[in-house]
């Protein structure tokens, strides 16, 4: 059964830091792992998807790396903002033993980010 | 174009009671996933619909819960005779197709709470 860590489960840090957050996941039969952001009371918003065959993924500040083999994925946010406070979850979209796609995310419990001014 | 959207946003009900959440997909999407996030649960699936293919149920949790297509595209999540457990955020996303390639696109919630 496919497993999702986050790690840390919060962090705390000044303006302008740059920082990382990390995901595992311990079946690495994925087809894509995504990276979401959620805001008190919201649904979730897509930040980035990287795909089986892909190493990473940049958009703006935010910079996403995947290492199928070890089951690792690290989002790296450069120059935080205190807009930048949610939390941030991973998922990941697991083939069965066939190769066959069932659609379903498996997502970890999520690092909750705030950034102080 | 507009994103997911569902209703109610927030629904209270007395335990045994049913419930209906709806949720209308991205226009063009033929994909369709419910999922739940509970306190100390986080996100869980619960259904996914592709297009004209049979529905993947093997997230509900009980045969109390149960989600219905028509048209291939808007979805209805029913809950009979609620209990306090199944006080959740239940969550609706889309994407253009099930292929691995499809990003997940997700909408606002509906805040369901059982008394």
């Amino acid at each position: 059964k496919q497993e999702v860590t986050q790690i840390p489960a919060a962090l705390s840090v000044p303006e302008g830091e740059n920082l990382v957050l990390n995901c595992s996941f311990t079946d690495s039969a994925i087809y894509n792992l995504q990276w979401f952001r959620q805001d008190p009371g919201k649904g979730l918003t897509s930040l980035l998807l990287i795909q089986s065959s892909q190493r990473e993924q940049t958009s703006g500040r935010l910079n996403a790396s995947l290492d199928k083999s070890s089951g690792r994925s690290t989002l790296y946010i450069a120059a935080s903002q205190p807009g930048d406070s949610a939390t941030y979850l991973c998922a990941v979209k697991p083939t069965n033993a066939g190769g066959t796609n069932y659609g379903k995310l498996t997502f970890g419990q999520g690092t909750i980010l705030t950034v102080h001014p | 174009g507009a994103g997911v959207s569902q209703s109610p946003s927030n629904k209270v009900t007395e335990k045994g009671k049913d419930v209906e959440l709806r949720c209308d997909p991205i226009s063009g999407h033929t994909a369709l996933y419910w999922y739940r996030q509970s306190l100390g649960q986080g996100l869980e699936f619960l259904i996914y619909f592709q297009g004209n293919s049979a529905p993947d149920k093997s997230g509900l949790p009980s045969d109390r819960f149960s989600a219905e297509r028509t048209g291939g595209s808007v979805s209805t999540l029913t809950i009979q005779r609620t209990q306090q457990e199944d006080s959740a955020v239940y969550l609706c996303a889309s994407s253009l197709g099930g292929q691995e390639y499809n990003e997940q696109f997700f909408g606002p919630g509906t805040r369901l709470t059982v008394l």
